[in-house]
């Protein structure tokens, strides 16, 4: 069965980095693309971006440009976030939701719905 | 950027009872050559990651209840949980898909019981 496992809670300092994985399995890694979804306390959900595993082409969301990085390792199957320059703003449960792919012959490839979320990780910046 | 905008906030409904939730994004997330709505919608109970209720604005994932059903075309979507059960209770989220590979969420609308 299809299972995204992410690493576990973590305590930064403001300024500091911090680098959040998601493990896939139950599926080919390579052929469904990965979005990081943040949700800050009592909070909406905020797109981060979005990683092709296959290439690992990425593209991030404006806010945090200059800020996030994410990579991944086809050999075990994990993606990776990595966050700086934190503050406390950045205080916040750090999902992974496996995208699920359309293709049309006007439109191309589209990324669509997540059927599939890590399960979270809670990230607290703190001084 | 694709606004996505939904109401009410939040909604108290009595068990057995229908509860409606809207959602109208600031574009039409409607593709004209296949007739697609680039929308979908989630449930997120306390201290879980979200579930996929429905997607292509209609279509029910598998293994959820048929009391969750989805409609609209263009800007203006509804999510209907028709008699509503106690485990119904949770913040529901729409999500359009149309401007790959950006996709933005509305902003929630708490579920509870009256």
């Amino acid at each position: 069965q299809v299972q995204l496992v992410q690493s576990g809670a973590e305590v930064k300092k403001p300024g500091a980095s911090v680098k959040v994985s998601c493990k896939a399995s139950g599926y080919t890694f390579t052929t469904y693309y990965m979005h990081w979804v943040r949700q800050a306390p009592g909070q909406g959900l905020e797109w981060m971006g979005i990683i092709n595993p296959s290439g690992g082409s990425t593209t991030y969301a404006q806010k945090f440009q200059g800020r996030v990085t994410m990579t991944r390792d086809t050999s075990t199957s994990t993606v990776y976030m990595e966050l700086s320059s934190l503050r406390s703003a950045d205080t916040a449960v750090y999902f992974c939701a496996r995208v699920n792919r359309y293709y049309d012959l006007l439109i191309g490839d589209s990324v669509t719905y997540s059927d599939y979320w890590g399960q979270g990780t809670l990230v607290t910046v703190s001084s | 950027d694709i606004v996505m905008s939904q109401s009410p906030e939040s909604l108290a409904v009595s068990l057995g009872e229908r509860a409606t939730i809207n959602c109208t994004s600031s574009q039409s997330v409607l593709y004209d050559s296949n007739n697609k709505n680039f929308l979908a919608w989630y449930q997120q109970k306390p201290g879980q990651p979200p579930k996929l209720l429905i997607y292509w604005a209609s279509t029910r994932e598998s293994g959820v209840p048929d009391r969750f059903s989805g409609s609209g075309s263009g800007t203006d979507f509804t999510l209907t949980i028709r008699t509503l059960q106690a485990e119904d209770v949770a913040v529901y989220y729409c999500q359009q898909y149309y401007s790959t590979p950006q996709i933005t969420f509305g902003q929630g609308t708490r579920l509870e019981i009256k």
